[in-house]
């Protein structure tokens, strides 16, 4: 049963940059896309985009494009999210999930999740 | 980019009672590939149903999903304290994922 695991919470201040880490243990890691999903206080969810690890191969939504970086590493089972130019709009609980369709980024649902890591933008 | 608009907002129930939830989309979703996730306060996401009608592993059978194109629904027969939460679609079909923004079910 794979479970994931997120770094814990940052502040950061607004223009700097945060990396998330989530690591994956008791299952296969590099087969699997691992997404990255946000949740703005009291908002819903919106996906950033994704990464299959054995490929190294990142898909991201067009939202985030050149402001966001997902990387992963294999030999950690760790996948790592990094957002730049952080404003008081990035304020939120970033997951990561594991897609279910093998080597599918953008095609495929999410199970299971990270426990969430809230990051909280403010001067 | 696929919209999907979820209703109602807010759906105020009685445990017992049966509680049916919408999620229509903007453009057809290709193959049926929607999932439904259920969130409690300050927890993670958890899948409920994915190709719009199969449940996840662990899912009580109370949980039913339906529909295809553009309309899909999620069906909770008899409601139990614990399925009080706000429920998630989210489609897979197109190249950028999209999630509904939820329909909250709580207690009359």
């Amino acid at each position: 049963q794979v479970q994931l695991v997120q770094s814990g919470a940052e502040v950061k201040k607004p223009g700097s940059s945060v990396k998330v880490s989530c690591k994956a243990s008791g299952g296969t890691f590099s087969s699997y896309a691992i997404s990255w999903v946000r949740q703005a206080p009291g908002q819903g969810l919106e996906w950033m985009g994704g990464i299959i690890p054995i490929f190294g191969i990142a898909n991201y939504a067009q939202k985030f494009q050149g402001r966001v970086t997902i990387t992963a590493d294999k030999s950690t089972s760790t996948a790592y999210m990094e957002l730049s130019s952080l404003r008081s709009e990035d304020t939120a609980v970033y997951y990561c999930a594991r897609g279910v369709v093998p080597a599918a980024i953008d095609s495929s649902w999410f199970d299971p999740w990270g426990q969430g890591t809230l990051v909280t933008v403010s001067s | 980019e696929i919209v999907l608009t979820q209703s109602p907002g807010t759906l105020s129930l009685s445990p017992g009672e049966r509680a049916t939830l919408s999620c229509r989309a903007s453009q057809s979703v290709s193959s049926s590939y929607l999932a439904w996730y259920q969130q409690k306060p300050g927890q993670a996401p958890r899948l409920l149903i994915y190709g719009a009608s199969s449940r996840a592993t662990g899912i009580p059978d109370r949980f039913s999903g339906s529909g295809s194109g553009t309309d899909f629904t999620l069906t909770i027969s008899r409601l139990e304290p614990e399925d009080f939460a706000v429920y998630y679609c989210q489609q897979y079909g197109s190249s950028s994922l999209t999630f509904g923004g939820g329909t909250q079910v709580e207690i009359k």
